[in-house]
């Protein structure tokens, strides 16, 4: 009964290649996003978006692009890889736009090794 | 702009100890508060948010507008409490929506 799901949960590869990470939450919420932690633990927020509609881009590079076939899914692409992309990127989901009242849902994390 | 600060990046007390884990922060609304808690290799996960006033696993958390902070405490440390713990705050993102500002956590440890 995982609420949010990620697909792989490891994934190392080299530099140039082009990868992607599969998201998929079964709670029925409208709002999901990717998240960044980076090998100082810091979380920074790359995307939102809600009802498939892109709401929040963080200044992220134009290599990741991100894909949400339907509310319940949010797929990260990321080309191009580079060395600083190395990182643990968090799904999570929201029921709606606004936090007041809720919380996220995360899930388990995506570590990504660039070699 | 809204900003999170915990000014500690690590920090270690003895099992039975308090402790308490600093939370400061900058925003020019009205805030939504919240911890989060990472325990080693799982997911993020909640702990608590100021509008319930609630105690989970022992920790509370208080919102003081006047120092723009919101500490975490707990009068007596578990082992099981060692974990990354996040600070976290609503704010304003793109086209009115609100977005999770988080610190940059604080890495607690109890010892035995």
């Amino acid at each position: 009964d995982t609420a949010v799901s990620q697909t792989p949960k490891y994934l190392v590869t080299q530099m140039g290649n082009d990868k992607s990470i599969k998201c998929e939450q079964n709670l029925g919420h409208d709002t999901m996003y990717w998240y960044k932690q980076d090998s100082k633990k810091f979380l920074k927020i790359m995307f939102s978006y809600n009802n498939k509609e892109l709401i929040i881009n963080e200044t992220v590079p134009n290599r990741f692009s991100p894909k949400s076939p339907d509310k319940a899914h949010l797929n990260l692409h990321i080309n191009s890889l580079e060395l600083g992309d190395s990182a643990v990127y968090f799904c999570a989901s929201s029921p709606s736009l606004f936090y007041r009242g809720s919380s996220l849902h995360f899930g388990n994390g995506t570590r990504l090794t660039v070699t | 702009a809204q900003r999170v600060t915990q000014p500690e990046k690590l920090l270690s007390v003895f099992k039975g100890a308090p402790v308490e884990l600093k939370c400061n922060y900058s925003y020019s609304g009205s805030p939504e508060l919240f911890w989060y808690v990472q325990y080693s290799r799982q997911r993020l996960q909640l702990l608590l948010r100021h509008i319930s006033r609630e105690s989970i696993k022992g920790f509370t958390a208080d919102l003081n507008k006047g120092e723009t902070s919101f500490h975490l405490k707990k009068p007596f440390a578990q082992e099981e409490d060692s974990a990354m713990y996040y600070c976290a705050l609503t704010g304003q993102g793109a086209g009115g929506s609100e977005k999770l500002v988080f610190g940059k956590g604080t890495k607690l440890t109890v010892n035995p």
